[in-house]
C-alpha cells in the first residue's frame, strides 16, 4: 500500500499524558501537513513539513504541540500534557514536491485521539 | 467572516436529481479551488479542482467557479446513494506569504432511494 499511513488509527489518553501521532508519507512525497478536525467542524491546518524543516506552523497552538518530520522516518505530531479538548481526528496528507501548494493532498485515514 | 463558508445542511436529494453544493470564499486573491468528499469516518479524498471562472466536468461532477462573486460550487447529476457524504469546499488562502489548503466546514449530503 502506497498511500498515506497513520497509526495508531486510535487512541485513548487521560488528561496530562502525552499523545505521539505518526504519518509516513506517500512513496516520493516530501511534503507533510497536518490537520485537525473537531466533531461537525471542518479540517484545521496545524503544520507544513518538508523533511527537517517545519515550512508553516501557524496553525500549531502555541503551547504543548509540536511537530517534527526527520531525515529518516515518519512525521511525528506531538501533544504534550493533553487535555479534554484535545480530542479530535488528526489527519496527515502529503504531496508531491511538483505538487507544492496545488491544493491536491493526499490524506492518511487519521488518527483519532479520545482524552479521558 | 470566515475564509471558506460551506452550508452544513443535512442537504437531502432524491435519487436520479441533482445536487448542488455551494461555498463563498473571503480572499479575493485565491486563485485554487477544489472539492474533497469524506465518507463518515473516513478521510478526504479530492474529487475536483478548478482555477479557472467557468465550468470544469469530470463525469456526473460539475465544478463552478465565479471569482467576481468569490463563488465556488458543486453540481452532482444523476445522484447515487453512494454519493451519500459530506463535501468540503477547500481554497488555497495566502497568509503572509504562506499558501495553506484552507477548508470549510463541509455541506452533509444525504441522496434518498
Amino acid at each position: 500500500n502506497a498511500g498515506v499511513m497513520q497509526n495508531p488509527r486510535h487512541l485513548v489518553r487521560r488528561r496530562g499524558q502525552e499523545a505521539r501521532l505518526r504519518c509516513s508519507p506517500m512513496k516520493g512525497h516530501s511534503h507533510v501537513y497536518w490537520y485537525r478536525q473537531l466533531p461537525e467542524e471542518g479540517l484545521k491546518f496545524m503544520v507544513y513539513l518538508q523533511k527537517e524543516n517545519i515550512i508553516d506552523e501557524s496553525g500549531m497552538p502555541k503551547e504543548r504541540f509540536s511537530a517534527e518530520f526527520p531525515k529518516e522516518g515518519p512525521s511525528i505530531l506531538r501533544i504534550q500534557q493533553v487535555v479534554r479538548g484535545d480530542s479530535a481526528a488528526y489527519f496527515c496528507a502529503s504531496s508531491h514536491p511538483r505538487q507544492r501548494n496545488t491544493g491536491e493532498l493526499f490524506f492518511g485515514e487519521g488518527s483519532r485521539l479520545t482524552v479521558l | 467572516q470566515k475564509e471558506v463558508e460551506q452550508n452544513s445542511g443535512p442537504l437531502s436529494v432524491p435519487e436520479g436529481a441533482i445536487a448542488s453544493l455551494n461555498c463563498t470564499y473571503s480572499d479575493r486573491g485565491s486563485q485554487s479551488f477544489f472539492w474533497y468528499r469524506q465518507y463518515s469516518g473516513k478521510s478526504p479524498e479530492l474529487i475536483m479542482s478548478i482555477y479557472s471562472n467557468g465550468d470544469k466536468e469530470d463525469g456526473r461532477f460539475t465544478a463552478q467557479l465565479n471569482k467576481a462573486s468569490q463563488y465556488v460550487s458543486l453540481l452532482i447529476r444523476d445522484s447515487q446513494p453512494s454519493d451519500s457524504a459530506t463535501y468540503l469546499c477547500a481554497v488555497i488562502i495566502v497568509n503572509f506569504g504562506n499558501e495553506k489548503l484552507t477548508f470549510g466546514t463541509g455541506t452533509r449530503l444525504t441522496i434518498i432511494p
